[in-house]
């Protein structure tokens, strides 16, 4: 079974430029979110896709935007990047489908992106 | 989803147990409590989860108070590899993991 993974590693853009990261979701996960933590913080949620239609979001300005394709990978998209975008983005997949408040989360090891 | 409360960091002692506290005080009927940890430069990872009851699983187990605002997440024997960042989450119908600025343990040797 194949855990979640996410590309590229790291990456630097400059400020007003344009990036997409992307997220590969565990076998059998139809359910992908997607998380900004910056340096010593906890992981804030931006948003969530089930079965590729948007399911939830933070509160995040429209310029974070996602898709997610039918083998369930996702993309994150952010425009006009600022210097505080920079961040560790992360991706958690879960089989959705769950009742309630029991669904567990995997998470991916992270985007680190620096906006300079 | 209601918020958390945890202390910011604590300590412990290799092959000791750790008790990690967690405050919930304005938890709902419906909102189960989950743990995930933080390993230095990786995604947060599942520990465990509960209802009402004490949960045990291979990695702790979780102990959750009669009236549950508060719970336990224990390590029974701390291992340098429990180095990390632990987050006390509060999940119901909602999609979103608030995660907090969780509690980061510090394993001595």
């Amino acid at each position: 079974e194949t855990g979640v993974t996410q590309s590229p590693t790291h990456l630097i853009k400059t400020r007003g430029q344009q990036v997409t990261l992307r997220c590969s979701s565990q076998s059998g996960h139809n359910t992908v979110s997607w998380y900004q933590q910056a340096l010593g913080q906890g992981p804030q949620f931006i948003f969530q896709y089930y079965r590729e239609e948007e399911n939830g979001r933070g509160n995040f300005p429209p310029r974070f935007s996602g898709l997610q394709f039918p083998n369930y990978s996702s993309e994150l998209n952010v425009n006009a990047l600022e210097l505080d975008d920079s961040a560790l983005y992360l991706c958690a997949s879960s089989p959705g489908g769950v009742a309630g408040g029991q669904e567990t989360q995997y998470f991916g090891p992270g985007t680190r992106l620096l906006v300079l | 989803d209601a918020k958390t409360t945890q202390p910011n960091s604590m300590e412990s002692n290799e092959e000791e147990p750790v008790h990690l506290p967690c405050n919930h005080s304005t938890i709902s009927g419906t909102d189960y409590i989950h743990w995930y940890r933080q390993l230095p430069s990786q995604g947060p990872e599942y520990v465990i989860h509960g209802l009402t009851s004490n949960v045990n699983n291979r990695m702790a187990s979780l102990a959750i108070a009669e009236d549950r605002k508060s719970s336990t997440l224990i390590l029974h024997r701390a291992t340098l590899r429990d180095a990390a960042v632990y987050y006390c989450i509060l999940r119901s119908t909602g999609n979103q993991f608030y995660f907090g600025t969780g509690t980061s343990l510090t394993v001595i040797p």
